[in-house]
């Protein structure tokens, strides 16, 4: 079974411009969440989207935003890019919604802004 | 206040031993929790989830849960030197919306 896939593995950008990251969830998952780990910051959670729809958002600026494919792909865009935007930008996925679910992280795509 | 925190480590141990990580949080209404590997450039791969008190057991590996002190542990039996890495607990808690809160990580270093 193949697992959580992102791409691309790495991109640099300019401040002020925008990133696009995409991300495969493991095949029979609905729901995908992006997390950010930014060095010395662990890792915090952005976004979660589940059949399609926006279910919850961490402490981010509007900036961040994101959509969900009917294919349950999904993108992660940020706008006006700002140094500190420089971090590895972790997808995982699960099945559903239970609180038993387990999050499967891809490999990330690592995020230079300079 | 954190609401899970780690010691940073690094802990260090000799091959063979067991190394002990420890985990607290602060959401008494927490359901699942979650023990997460990371080598260093790497994404998190998950090694043990629990979500009833006591001891799990999977291989070398053994997590243990205690809600009433709201302390979840990983136990790791003949550590070996591939075992180095970061640690990371998460924690789904009480109306969190499906999403995990991070522990800082501890990093821990098996010496041949």
């Amino acid at each position: 079974e193949a697992g959580v896939t992102q791409s691309p593995t790495h991109l640099i950008k300019t401040r002020g411009q925008q990133a696009t990251l995409r991300c495969s969830p493991i095949s029979g998952h609905t729901s995908v969440y992006w997390y950010q780990q930014a060095l010395g910051l662990g890792l915090q959670f952005l976004l979660w989207y589940d059949e399609g729809e926006e279910r919850n958002r961490g402490n981010f600026p509007p900036r961040f935003s994101g959509r969900q494919f009917p294919n349950y792909s999904s993108e992660l865009n940020v706008n006006a890019l700002e140094l500190e935007d420089s971090a590895l930008y972790l997808c995982a996925s699960s099945r559903g919604l239970g609180d038993q679910e387990t999050q499967y992280f891809g490999p990330g795509t690592r995020l230079l802004v300079l | 206040q954190k609401e899970v925190e780690q010691n940073s480590g690094p802990l260090s141990v000799p091959e063979g031993a067991i190394a002990s990580l420890n985990c607290t949080y602060s959401d008494r209404g927490s359901q699942s929790f979650f023990w997460y590997r990371q080598y260093s450039g790497k994404s998190p791969e998950l090694i043990m989830s629990i979500y009833s008190n006591g001891d799990k057991e999977d291989g070398r590996f053994t997590a243990q849960l205690n809600k009433a002190s709201q302390y979840v542990s990983l136990l790791i039996r003949d550590s070996q030197p591939s075992d180095s890495a970061t640690y990371l607990c998460a924690v789904k808690g009480n109306n969190a919306g499906n999403m995990l809160t991070f522990g800082g990580g501890t990093r821990l270093m098996v010496k041949p």
